[in-house]
């Protein structure tokens, strides 16, 4: 079955930790991206990418990585300097070529800095 | 920059009945797409219905149907026959015609509880 896939579906972190999380997808997609979503507030873009080896900073891009290596794959660093990281992270993609693609997304990781 | 807004937090509704979710949007662009999207209890996102701006016909998928007033900026989603299964929150999702594979702009959801 095609979708997109993260892991883990929980992450717990130390503060001053730098941590991954992973999404990969097989729907042969060529853009993919990462939201943030906190409690009673909708999802805020993080990072995207249109193409292998390239991205682009979303709205709330500081304190937060990303690559872009392979088509599937578009891991998400949460880097120390992040100053509020726990959250539930999104990642989502869609066929590139027009904005009127729906985005698919994944099951979600959720983040809790200890 | 586009902003959404959803100014219902929650929403009740018997089963079978018909509910509206409200969604208003600011945007200086005149070519645009709207989706909802649906987050159950797994938080799964799912998509629900999408509007091409430069349509005037109102998507329909099934149950689901939107009432989209260009003019007005506004994008409210009607579920008909309401279902058990229809207990999530709902997002208002806003993205621009332009080019450059630029994310989705949401609200902040409408929590919507389905009594039986």
């Amino acid at each position: 079955d095609g979708g997109i896939t993260q892991s883990p579906k929980y992450l717990f972190r130390k503060e001053g930790q730098n941590v991954t999380l992973s999404c990969e997808q097989n729907l042969n997609h060529d853009a993919m991206y990462w939201y943030r979503q906190d409690p009673g507030q909708g999802l805020r873009l993080i990072y995207y990418s249109q193409i292998v080896n390239d991205f682009q900073k979303g709205d709330i891009a500081e304190g937060y990585s990303v690559s872009r290596e392979k088509k599937e794959s578009f891991p998400l660093t949460v880097t120390s300097a992040q100053k509020n990281p726990t959250a539930f992270y999104l990642c989502a993609s869609n066929l590139g070529g027009s904005q009127a693609l729906p985005q698919y997304f994944g099951p979600g990781t959720r983040l809790t800095v200890l | 920059a586009q902003t959404v807004t959803q100014s219902q937090p929650e929403m009740s509704v018997q089963e079978a009945e018909t509910v509206t979710l409200s969604c208003t949007y600011d945007t200086s662009e005149s070519d645009y797409y709207l989706f909802w999207y649906k987050q159950p209890p797994s938080r799964q996102m799912i998509l629900v219905i999408r509007q091409e701006a430069y349509k005037q016909q109102n998507a329909t998928e099934n149950r689901f149907s939107v009432n989209f007033q260009k003019a007005a900026k506004s994008f409210s989603l009607k579920i008909s026959d309401s279902q058990l299964g229809d207990a999530a929150m709902y997002f208002c999702a806003y993205r621009s015609f332009r080019g450059g594979a630029d994310g989705l702009t949401f609200g902040k959801g409408t929590h919507l509880i389905i009594q039986p």
